[in-house]
């Protein structure tokens, strides 16, 4: 069965600091998407990235970036230069392939609230 | 292009009473999904449509039962509404593939008193 760990549930970090978001994740399938999506205080879930199983370069969007690493079925998230506009809860979520009856759905971690203060 | 919209955004209930929690999307997805979101809980499935005409099951059904009304369209009904479906409600849509990215809405507050 699939499962999403976020084992942080919240982090205050000043801003300027770097953070990193840890996701541990769990599947039998060979085939899966890791996703994460950020939560900002006003509620709406803003798609942030999509990684598959088999691309584990590491990917770096402004001062976002990500680590996937199948090693350790891990794919942790960092901030750099951490900003107020940063806090927010960040959830990881996981979908696996179709193959060996997988389906589409997603799996979320339960989330971690971040807030960056000024 | 208004992406994926819910109505109402805020629902005040009584226990017992009945509800229709709406929502439309206009990206042509395939697949269209309820979540609830509680504290500490993260979002969890409750049911999702695969395709127009089609229903499933996710996580956390029991209790609430949804129509796929056509590509665009997918409701959620609570037809005896209890304090334990107090919750934030999300609906989502994707292209239907594993790869796919879901979109969502912007989320319906639910009271049940």
């Amino acid at each position: 069965a699939q499962k999403v760990t976020q084992a942080q549930t919240e982090i205050s970090v000043v801003e300027k600091e770097d953070v990193t978001l840890d996701c541990v994740y769990e599947t039998r399938d060979t085939t899966y998407y890791l996703f994460w999506y950020k939560q900002p205080p006003s509620g709406e879930l803003v798609f942030l990235i999509r990684r598959n199983s088999f691309d584990e370069q590491n990917e770096i969007s402004g001062r976002y970036s990500w680590n996937f690493q199948k090693s350790t079925s891990s794919f942790n998230f960092t901030i750099t230069a951490s900003q107020v506009v940063d806090s927010a809860v960040y959830f990881c979520a996981l979908s696996e392939g179709q193959t060996q009856g997988g389906s589409e759905k997603l799996v979320f971690g339960k989330g971690m609230k971040l807030t960056v203060n000024p | 292009n208004a992406g994926v919209t819910q109505t109402p955004k805020f629902q005040v209930l009584k226990t017992g009473q009945s509800m229709t929690l709406q929502c439309a999307q206009d990206m042509n997805h395939n697949s269209m999904y309820w979540y609830r979101q509680d504290p500490g809980m993260g979002l969890r499935l409750i049911y999702y449509s695969a395709s127009e005409g089609t229903t499933d099951k996710g996580e956390v059904p029991n209790g609430y039962n949804v129509s796929r009304l056509n590509k665009r369209e997918f409701s959620l009904r609570l037809e005896s509404a209890a304090p334990s479906q107090t919750s934030v409600y999300f609906c989502a849509s994707g292209s239907g593939l594993a790869a796919n990215t879901q979109y969502f809405g912007p989320g319906t507050r639910l009271t049940v008193l």
